[in-house]
């Protein structure tokens, strides 16, 4: 199975900062995506990468195939953007999700 | 912009009953999806859905579980005999395709709560 680890766990920022997560997984994959989960539940797909760099406004997604790891970065964070922000991937033989456990930030005014 | 919808939000059953959770997909996709998150906990795979047949399951889809697209629009997840681990948001999503690089849409999620 594909562990998937993020980091960190918990982050806290001010309005304004650069942001990284992190995501790095065990088996080789097809496909990865960053997903945002608001606190009431909802899950957002950001980004679906297979490699390379991705971007979407101020949300700029990269990965390295070759090390198994991926980033999500947020340019001049808002309170808004505070949300737990989850990595999953998708194994070479199945459609399933594998996910991280997510990354909770909260950007403060 | 077209969504997935689920019902009802929140399901509260006593143990051992058997619950039905459904879900409405986004009209054009042929792939369906459910998904689990106990509280606290990551979000799990369920079980994948195309030309009424189960594609993938997980460990957790055991025989207590099954899904059926009853109607054409309808997706639902049915639990035979809950127990209080069952207890979790159950995620529904689809996707227009199977494959890998294609992009899940997920509903909004139903609370169960077994007691």
């Amino acid at each position: 199975k594909n562990e998937v680890e993020q980091s960190p766990q918990n982050l806290t920022a001010q309005e304004g900062e650069f942001i990284t997560i992190n995501c790095s997984y065990s088996v080789g994959i097809s496909a990865l995506h960053w997903l945002q989960q608001h606190p009431g539940g909802g899950i957002v797909s950001l980004f679906m990468l297979s490699s390379g760099k991705k971007k979407h406004g101020r949300l700029i997604a990269t990965i390295n195939i070759q090390e198994k790891h991926s980033s999500l970065h947020i340019t001049a964070s808002h309170p808004r953007d505070s949300a737990v922000y989850i990595c999953a991937v998708n194994s070479n033989s199945g459609y399933a999700l594998n996910f991280g456990k997510g990354t909770s930030l909260l950007v403060t005014p | 912009e077209p969504e997935v919808t689920q019902t009802p939000s929140h399901q509260v059953t006593q143990m051992g009953q058997e619950v039905i959770l459904r879900c409405v997909p986004i009209s054009n996709h042929l792939y369906f999806y459910w998904y689990r998150q106990i509280l606290g906990q990551k979000v799990e795979f369920l079980v994948s859905f195309y030309n009424n047949e189960i594609s993938e399951k997980s460990e957790i889809f055991d025989d207590q579980f099954s899904v059926e697209r009853p109607d054409g629009s309808n997706f639902t997840l049915k639990i035979r005999s809950t127990k209080l681990e069952d207890s979790a948001m159950y995620f529904c999503a689809s996707s227009v395709s199977g494959g890998s690089t294609d992009t899940q849409y997920f509903g909004p999620g139903t609370r169960l709560t077994v007691l």
